[in-house]
C-alpha cells in the first residue's frame, strides 16, 4: 500500500525557516517524481515544487522560487522542503504528492502538514 | 500560467442526478487535464487522468471528456458519498495549476 507521510509543520513567525519531510512506502520511490502542494485555509490548491525521481529536474512555483528548496534522499525514502523567509501568506497545509515520471498528474497524496506563519 | 475556469462554483443535486463540471482553461492544454476529488477534512483523489482515462479503483460513474480548452467531468448516478469539492489540474505547461473547484452539494 502506497502510504506518503508528512511531518515537521507547526506555528513560525514571519522570516523564519521551517523543514518539512514525507516519508514514503509502498513502492519503489526512487523511480517516481514528487511534489509538494499546498492548500490554504478554506482554499483551493496551489502547486509548489516539483523534483524528479533522481533529482535532475526540479521546478517551483514563482510564489515560492529563491524561499523554497526541494530536495530527496532516495536511500532513506524521503522528501523535503527547506522553506525559508516564511510569510504569512505561506501559511497552508502542506501535501507531498506522487507523480508518474514525465506525467504530470498526482496520484497518491499524503495526509498533508499545517504550516502557520504568524507572530 | 495557465488560468483553469470552473463551473459552476457550487451545485446542488439530488442523489440519481447525471450531472456535469466544467473546466475551461485559458489556453490549450491539448488532453493533459486531470480532475480530483477531496471530500472534507481529506486529501485529494485522482479521480480522471488525461481528460478521460479511468483509475484503478474510482467508480465507473465517474467519466470525463474534452480536450483543448473545454473539458468535462460527468458523474452519471450522483450518491451522497460524493458530497466533495472537484478540482481540475493541468499538466500541460510550467507551472501545474488547479482550477477553484466546484463543490458538489446534495439536496
Amino acid at each position: 500500500e502506497v502510504q506518503l507521510v508528512e511531518s515537521g509543520g507547526g506555528l513560525v513567525q514571519p522570516g523564519r525557516s521551517l523543514k518539512l519531510s514525507c516519508l514514503a512506502s509502498g513502492f519503489t520511490f526512487s523511480n517516481y517524481g514528487m511534489n509538494w502542494i499546498r492548500q490554504a485555509p478554506g482554499k483551493g490548491l496551489e502547486w509548489v515544487a516539483s523534483i524528479s525521481s533522481s533529482s535532475s529536474y526540479i521546478y517551483y512555483a514563482d510564489t515560492v522560487k529563491g524561499r523554497f528548496t526541494i530536495s530527496r534522499d532516495n536511500a532513506k525514502n524521503t522528501l523535503y522542503l527547506q522553506m525559508t523567509s516564511l510569510r504569512s501568506e505561506d501559511t497552508a497545509l502542506y501535501y507531498c504528492a506522487r507523480q508518474r515520471s514525465n506525467n504530470y498528474y498526482f496520484d497518491y497524496w499524503g495526509q498533508g502538514v499545517m504550516v502557520t506563519v504568524s507572530s | 500560467d495557465v488560468v483553469l475556469t470552473q463551473s459552476p462554483a457550487t451545485l446542488s443535486v439530488t442523489p440519481g442526478e447525471r450531472i456535469s463540471l466544467s473546466c475551461r482553461a485559458s489556453e490549450s492544454v491539448d488532453t493533459y487535464l486531470h480532475w480530483y476529488q477531496q471530500k472534507p477534512n481529506e486529501s485529494p483523489r485522482l479521480l480522471i487522468k488525461y481528460a478521460s482515462q479511468s483509475i484503478s479503483g474510482i467508480p465507473s460513474r465517474f467519466s470525463g471528456s474534452g480536450s483543448g480548452t473545454d473539458f468535462t467531468l460527468s458523474i452519471n448516478g450522483v450518491e451522497l458519498e460524493d458530497l466533495s469539492i472537484y478540482y481540475c489540474q493541468q499538466g500541460n505547461s510550467l507551472p501545474f495549476t488547479f482550477g477553484s473547484g466546484t463543490k458538489l452539494e446534495i439536496k
